[in-house]
């Protein structure tokens, strides 16, 4: 299994500014990944986060608005640029553990709401 | 027609009923299969996997069907706690994308 820790858990942002989002394994995962879910909404896949290289965007997301970095194989961070309320959402990260059975694990979320 | 599908609900049931969810998936060389749950404000967890053979835990009971393209899952004797939204997951074989479905609110009657 794997645990991780997100922060922030929660916070309030003003409009026009950006926030970093920070995600943290607790063992080494070749890929992690990066989810959008708004209000009523199923989760959206922002970017899987490469170690080394640069992060993989999804149709309708770019890099300038959302920059990832993953330094390592247990730390990833995401940057929600230039804020405006539709980004008001809950962003989690995620890991795919492909050995004894596939399975993802999520991060409890950050939940951000702008103003 | 969206990779994975899901009946959105609600399903409203009583307690102790047993209720099935479907999920279909358009992708064939789909690999592997899940069901989550997520409740209000939370984030997903694994309920269980999904295999050919079909899987229990429990009340909760997972079948694939690959020929129809069709994964379900059943839950006997329902609950309160059952109340929550199940995910259904589809890992893509060809690039490792996780897909989900938009999910199937599920609300337990006392």
């Amino acid at each position: 299994s794997a645990v991780i820790s997100q922060k922030p858990s929660r916070d309030i942002c003003q409009r026009g500014t950006s926030l970093t989002i920070q995600c943290q394994v607790d063992s080494q995962v070749t890929m992690m990944f990066w989810y959008r879910q708004q209000p009523g909404q199923s989760l959206t896949l922002i970017a899987t986060a490469n170690q080394g290289s640069e992060a993989t965007y999804e149709s309708g997301f770019v890099i300038d608005k959302f920059p990832i970095s993953r330094p390592n194989l247990t730390f990833s961070t995401l940057t929600v640029s230039n804020m405006s309320p539709e980004d008001s959402s809950i962003y989690l990260c995620s890991v795919g553990l492909w050995n004894s059975g596939n399975t993802i694990y999520f991060g409890e979320g950050s939940w951000l709401t702008v103003v | 027609r969206k990779e994975v599908e899901q009946d959105p609900g609600p399903f409203n049931v009583p307690e102790g009923a047993t209720v099935a969810f479907n999920c279909t998936y358009s992708n064939s060389a789909s690999q592997s299969f899940f069901w989550y749950r997520q409740d209000c404000r939370k984030e997903p967890k694994l309920l269980m996997s999904v295999y050919s053979s079909g899987n229990e835990d429990g009340r909760f009971t997972a079948q694939l069907n690959r020929a129809s393209q069709y994964i379900s899952l059943l839950i006997r004797d329902s609950k309160l706690s059952d109340s929550a939204t199940y995910l259904c997951v589809v890992l893509r074989n060809r690039d490792d994308k996780i897909i989900f479905g938009k999910g199937t609110r599920l609300h337990i009657l006392p």
